[in-house]
């Protein structure tokens, strides 16, 4: 089975803080994926990246970085923790190829105070 | 841009009823693929069933099957002889393929009920 596997469930965090998430995923995919989860706003798309060391921003990168340094792992990194960014974190990953799906994790509930 | 919308935030169905949810989408794409996820409670998000744009026929998996128009830019999920366990939220998605990578883009859910 496909396993994308954040490191962690929940989190409380400081306002401030430097924020790592971290995201493992075994299927050697090429394609990386950091989401945020809001009610009614679905998933918004924050960096993703298509190979090793290479990234992209996605809709709503302010506030975030990220680091891919070997293939099966993608970091999201939240420079200075700010109470906003409290939300559902899913990280994602798919092939390259053309006919695929995304596999996800099972997200990271960041709760900034 | 691509942009996909769920209008119906939340639905309730009577267990072994039949329900649909609606999804609609806007594109300038004729190549791509649609898909339903599955949010559960537990949270993990799994692929319920997908679409690729230039198949006509309409996918089907088990109680799980879509209606998809091209021409409406529509992809609605229907699911049969519900289960206590459909409960979860649902996430219609768009993927286009743009060279070295994939790109989703996800409507705002809707947050199903399947009533005992």
């Amino acid at each position: 089975d496909v396993k994308v596997t954040q490191s962690s469930r929940y989190l409380v965090k400081r306002t401030g803080e430097k924020v790592f998430l971290e995201c493992v995923q075994d299927m050697d995919h090429e394609n990386m994926f950091w989401y945020r989860q809001d009610p009614g706003l679905g998933l918004r798309l924050i960096y993703f990246s298509y190979d090793v060391k290479m990234k992209e921003k996605g809709d709503i990168p302010e506030g975030y970085s990220v680091s891919r340094e070997k293939k099966e792992r993608f970091s999201l990194i939240l420079e200075s923790a700010s109470t906003n960014q409290t939300s559902m974190y899913l990280c994602a990953s798919t092939s390259g190829g053309r006919n695929t799906e995304a596999f996800f994790g099972q997200g990271t509930r960041l709760t900034v105070v | 841009a691509q942009t996909v919308t769920q209008s119906q935030p939340e639905m309730s169905v009577q267990e072994a009823e039949t329900v649909t949810l609606s999804c609609t989408y806007d594109t300038s794409e004729s190549n791509y693929y649609l898909f339903w996820y599955k949010q559960p409670p537990s949270r993990q998000m799994i692929l319920v069933i997908r679409q690729e744009a230039y198949k006509q026929q309409n996918a089907t998996e088990n109680r799980f099957s879509v209606n998809f128009q091209k021409a409406a830019k529509s992809f609605s999920l229907k699911i049969s002889d519900s289960q206590l366990g459909d409960t979860a939220m649902y996430f219609c998605a768009f993927m286009k393929h743009d060279g070295n990578f994939n790109k989703f883009y996800f409507g705002s859910g809707t947050k199903l009920n399947v009533k005992p």
